[in-house]
């Protein structure tokens, strides 16, 4: 089970380009997330999906965009990189079943670096 | 004023300390308390979950929660250097928006041996 996997690990971005930054994870949650985190500005969530189908924005959408074909994947795409999307970006997912307070499991991040 | 406010830091103790962590926070739908910690270049992992108000305790970690203050607190006890992390709090409220956490920015923790 290897919970929740992000690639690439660590990438540089021209200003102008563009990039996915893939998610995928194995335990069948409804809910995923993705999440970005600057130094010292805790995590804020861009976009979130509560099933195939399904998303919706978070707190930081502008940007970026999103899609869910699957319940296993959900790939952030950044069109016209620009430096302020310099960033650690964390994709979580949830059971999304319980009806109680949700448990986000995150992966390992990608860190993203745009000159 | 923020929904949820930490203080940033940086916190360091000797080994062997007893450690406090606090968050306070605004939102009173708040119901869910959870602690993630995270480690350098790492993503968070949950360390403690509480629902509602009361205290909760794995081993060394101890999660407290009073709704009347709009307060939560980690307590570390024998803090080891493994501890050494960024401590985030997070919340969420019931019902509907329940998957919804919303982030302290986190406490960055040295445990010195």
């Amino acid at each position: 089970n290897a919970g929740v996997t992000q690639t690439p690990k660590f990438r540089i971005l021209k200003i102008g380009q563009s990039m996915t930054l893939q998610c995928t994870q194995d335990m069948n949650h409804n809910y995923m997330y993705w999440y970005r985190q600057d130094p010292g500005m805790g995590l804020k969530l861009i976009y979130y999906s509560v099933g195939a189908g399904i998303t919706d924005k978070g707190e930081v959408p502008n940007g970026y965009n999103v899609s869910r074909s699957t319940t296993e994947d959900f790939p952030l795409r950044l069109e016209l990189a620009a430096p302020s999307q310099t960033s650690v970006y964390f994709c979580a997912s949830s059971p999304g079943t319980s009806g109680g307070g949700e448990t986000q499991y995150f992966g390992p991040g990608t860190r993203l670096l745009v000159l | 004023q923020k929904e949820v406010e930490q203080d940033p830091g940086p916190l360091s103790v000797p080994e062997g300390a007893i450690v406090s962590l606090n968050c306070t926070y605004s939102n009173s739908a708040f119901q869910y308390f959870m602690w993630y910690r995270q480690y350098s270049r790492k993503g968070p992992e949950l360390l403690m979950y509480t629902y509602s108000s009361g205290n909760k305790e794995d081993g060394r970690f101890t999660a407290q929660v009073d709704k009347s203050s709009k307060y939560i607190s980690l307590f570390i006890r024998d803090s080891q250097p493994s501890d050494s992390a960024t401590y985030l709090c997070a919340m969420s409220p019931s019902g509907g928006s329940n998957y919804k956490l919303t982030f302290g920015k986190g406490t960055l923790l040295t445990v010195n041996p």
